[in-house]
């Protein structure tokens, strides 16, 4: 079974623009989390997408948004980047029929000059 | 407001003995733990789970505890191997019967080296 994949893997932005990620679940995964970890503050929840609807979100500025495809793939989206912006993306895929596990993929690193 | 804490930021072990690894949390309605290991380049791999109707949970080398009373959990690896040495992070969820088990709160994770 494929495992969690995430697109590009890496990428240089400058101030100001924006920048959209891309992530595939595991097969038959229907909840798709994203995270966003940096050294400072470690790992930290983004938001999170289950047919479609946003349905938890994190402590993030509305710059950071996010949407899921039928298909139940999905993309976020950071606007106005700034320096802080910088870091590893990672995405997140499970059953959603509970507390389940998610399945992580190996991240999106975003430098932001 | 850092929630899930681990306030080992290191731990240097001997292969063979026994690694155990600390995690604490504030937030009462955590009601589900897991611990994930990292590799530099990928993503956090899932290891092992526990509920809060449970104190242990083992899975060959793995076990967790938890002690709810304490807010605290704990990962033993026996016996460790270099193989083994990554990053640890331990992470919770609040109400998982509900729908908000895709929403996990990390901890600051501990590098784990075991010594061959």
């Amino acid at each position: 079974k494929a495992g969690v994949t995430q697109t590009p893997r890496y990428l240089i932005k400058t101030r100001g623009q924006q920048v959209t990620l891309s992530c595939s679940p595991i097969s038959g995964h229907r909840s798709v989390s994203w995270y966003q970890q940096t050294p400072g503050q470690g790992l930290q929840f983004l938001f999170e997408y289950f047919s479609e609807t946003q349905r938890n979100k994190g402590n993030f500025p509305g710059r950071f948004s996010g949407r899921q495809f039928s298909n139940s793939r999905s993309e976020m989206n950071v606007s106005t980047l700034e320096l802080g912006d910088s870091a590893l993306y990672l995405c997140a895929s499970s059953l959603a029929l509970g507390p389940e596990t998610q399945y992580f993929g190996p991240g999106t690193r975003l430098l932001v000059l | 407001d850092q929630q899930v804490k681990q306030n080992s930021p290191s731990l240097s072990v001997q292969e063979g003995r026994i690694s155990i690894l600390n995690c604490d949390y504030t937030n009462s309605m955590f009601d589900y733990f897991l611990w994930y290991k990292k590799y530099p380049a990928e993503g956090p791999t899932f290891l092992i789970s526990i509920s809060s109707i449970k104190d242990k949970n083992e899975d060959g080398r793995f076990t967790v505890f938890l002690n709810k009373s304490a807010k605290h959990l704990s990962l033993h690896i026996v016996p460790s191997q270099p193989g083994d040495s990554a990053v640890y992070f331990c992470a919770a969820v609040a109400n998982a019967g509900g729908t908000s088990y895709g929403k996990l709160t990390f901890g600051q994770g501990t590098i784990l080296t075991v010594h061959p």
